[in-house]
């Protein structure tokens, strides 16, 4: 069974910059497995962020950006606000099975 | 303005079946790929399964926990995406997204859930 994996938690100050990955339990992840990213705050739906590894929406802030960081797709917060306090989700694409799969979240707080 | 609305989430035994549907508006539903999404009571996403377009085949992917036991089914015509959900069992108790590709990526707009509860 496939697992993706983030850091359970993290904490960063405002103005701060921070860095959640996510990996796979395959291997190293490539832009082949199309990492997506996702803000979720309490009783709220998922927000997407970023998609094919560094793409942001139209409506996601300058200071969200994706990569890749040695063998694990990367989301940085730079310039943190109180309003990022939220759970953060990557979702990768596994093509062979054609499915995806999120990790596990990444609760960050902003203190 | 792009709308999803999910509906017949509810209370279900053990070993029972629930059908949710998708509401889709606002934008050119038979061209976008729908998925659906669920999260179990304080806990993480999980992707349960996704339905091409019928221009690309119309054929639905499933996630293995559901796999056999869900199926996922869209009508065009009325602009609504379909999760019949069969034998079910506790670990299925979640709230249930949709999700619609709009050209960009499979997740481009969201509903705001529909909550299952699986409990005798």
């Amino acid at each position: 069974q496939t697992v993706v994996t983030q850091e359970p938690s993290l904490t960063v100050s405002p103005g701060g910059t921070v860095t959640l990955t996510c990996a796979s339990s395959t291997g190293a992840v490539t832009s082949g497995y199309h990492p997506n990213w996702f803000q979720q705050k309490p009783g709220q739906a998922p927000r997407p962020l970023i998609y094919s590894t560094s793409n942001k929406h139209s409506w996601t802030p300058a200071r969200f950006s994706g990569s890749l960081l040695g063998g694990k797709a990367a989301l940085t917060l730079s310039r943190v606000q109180p309003e990022d306090e939220a759970e953060y989700y990557c979702l990768l694409h596994y093509s062979g099975s054609q499915l995806w799969v999120f990790g596990g979240g990444t609760k960050l707080t902003v203190l | 303005e792009v709308q999803l609305v999910e509906s017949g989430g509810g209370l279900v035994k053990p070993g029972g079946s629930l059908r949710l549907s998708c509401a889709a508006s606002g934008f050119a539903f038979n061209n976008a790929w729908m998925t659906w999404v669920r999260q179990a009571p304080g806990k993480g996403l999980e992707w349960v399964g996704r339905i091409k377009r019928k221009a690309d085949g119309g054929t639905p992917d499933y996630a293995a926990p559901v796999k056999n036991r869900f199926i996922i089914s869209r009508d065009d015509s009325k602009n609504t995406v379909y999760l019949q959900m069969n034998s079910l069992n506790i670990e299925d108790t979640a709230v249930y997204y949709c999700s619609a590709g709009l050209g960009v990526t499979d997740f481009d707009s969201w509903g705001q859930g529909t909550l299952v509860t699986v409990s005798s």
